[in-house]
Order: C-alpha cells, then structure tokens, then sequence
C-alpha cells in the first residue's frame, strides 16, 4: 500500500520558471515530511523539511508547503535552474518510525 | 564530500550466489543504519534497521535468512543477499543519520544488483 505518492513521474520546466512538485499521503498520523533530490548514480540527498505544525518552510530557491487537510505538501523551485534537474523524492513518517518514500519525480530544467 | 559510503554500485551474479553489500559511514559514527530496496518505478522501501552489536529489525515480508545484516562496528554495516534469484534483482541504497537525528538521512549511492 503506496502511503505517499508523488502521481507526476516527469516534469519539464522552463529555466527561470518555477518548478512545482506534489506528493500525496494517505496517513494522518504522518507529521514529518521530507524532501530528497537525487542525481544519477548518487544516493538521495537531504534537500528541506516541514513539521506538520507549520504550512510552509522556505529555504532559499526551494519552498515546501504542507497542507494538512489535504494531506498533501509541494515543493516550489524558484527560479528553477539547469543544475535542478534530478529526481525529486518526498518522504514521510510519524514521529519516531519509518519514512515511507514516493516514487520520485524527474525534474528536467529546459536552459 | 559523500558521508555514507556504499561498495559495491553495481553487481552482476550468477543465480545460487551470494552478494555482500558494505555500506560505510564517513567520519562520524552510525549505530543505526538502514537497507532500502527499489524496483523499477517504485519507491524506496525499508526493508530492515541495522543496529550496532545488535540484531537488525526487519520489515515485514523481509525474509532475515536471505537478506543477512551484519553491523559489526559503528562504522560498517552489511547486507548479504544469500542464494540470489533473478527476482532479487534490484536497485538496494543504504542510510544513515548523522548524530541520530532520523530527519537527516545520508544515503550511499546504492548498489544496482543483477541475478543472472
């Protein structure tokens, strides 16, 4: 059972443009939320993260929002740059368990 | 610089053979590490917590006789796929957190096994 899913496998975007990447959950008791970005050939690494007691974290370019009703978050890159382009993991876990990973988004930032 | 080392990336054998899998944390200590499987378009999914001088924990439907987890040192675990199948192939990623703090995992850069 697919507890977080990221339901886009690819998305191009424009150099300049903002890049927005979604993922779903289903459980409720998630309240961790992660963003990986991964290169080919090289394991994930830690990009940003939100709690769910906040909505938003901004970290330079990239932005996550979490909205809890929906039980969804998304990742703005802005602007989105060529060296962007990578797959997009997000990840989620009750506190003190297991993340459970999304299937990844493969970003392309078009120069 | 990678922080968590992983040997071998890609692995090709024949099917009844065994395949170990190092993964190393760099310049700081892990007693907890993690072992990831992904199938083709799949996510990344736990398949058991290594602990240092301790057994691993494994998730359910992970059979612990054919995936062995060894975590001798605080520096080194392994993953031994034991009497490989071709539906063992797969793409297998370790983790670790630095200072314990599970939020920030540090992946190897994984190990693309092929069971012939």
């Amino acid at each position: 059972d697919q507890q977080v899913k990221q339901n886009s496998p690819s998305l191009s975007v424009q150099e300049g443009r903002i890049s927005i990447l979604n993922c779903d959950y289903t459980n409720s008791m998630f309240d961790y939320f992660l963003w990986y970005k991964k290169y080919p050939a090289e394991g994930p690494t830690f990009l940003i993260s939100i709690s769910s007691i906040k909505d938003k974290n901004e970290d330079g370019r990239f932005t996550v929002f979490l909205n809890k009703s929906a039980k969804h978050l998304s990742l703005h890159i802005v602007p989105s740059q060529p060296g962007d382009s990578a797959v997009y993991f997000c990840a989620a876990s009750a506190t003190g368990n297991q993340f459970y990973f999304g299937t990844g988004t493969s970003l392309t930032v078009i120069p | 610089g990678a922080v968590v080392s992983q040997h071998p990336s890609r692995v090709i054998c024949k099917s009844g053979t065994s395949v170990k899998i190092e993964c190393r944390s760099l310049d700081f200590q892990a007693t907890t590490m993690f072992w990831y499987r992904q199938f083709p378009k799949q996510s990344l999914m736990l398949m058991a917590t290594s602990n240092e001088g301790s057994k691993a924990t494994y998730e359910q439907g992970v059979e612990k006789d054919k995936f062995l987890i060894n975590h001798a040192s605080l520096t080194l675990s392994t993953l031994t796929v034991t009497s490989a199948h071709p539906e063992d192939s797969s793409f297998y990623i370790c983790s670790a957190p630095i200072g314990g703090v599970l939020e920030k995992l540090f992946f190897g850069s994984g190990t693309q096994l092929s069971v012939l």
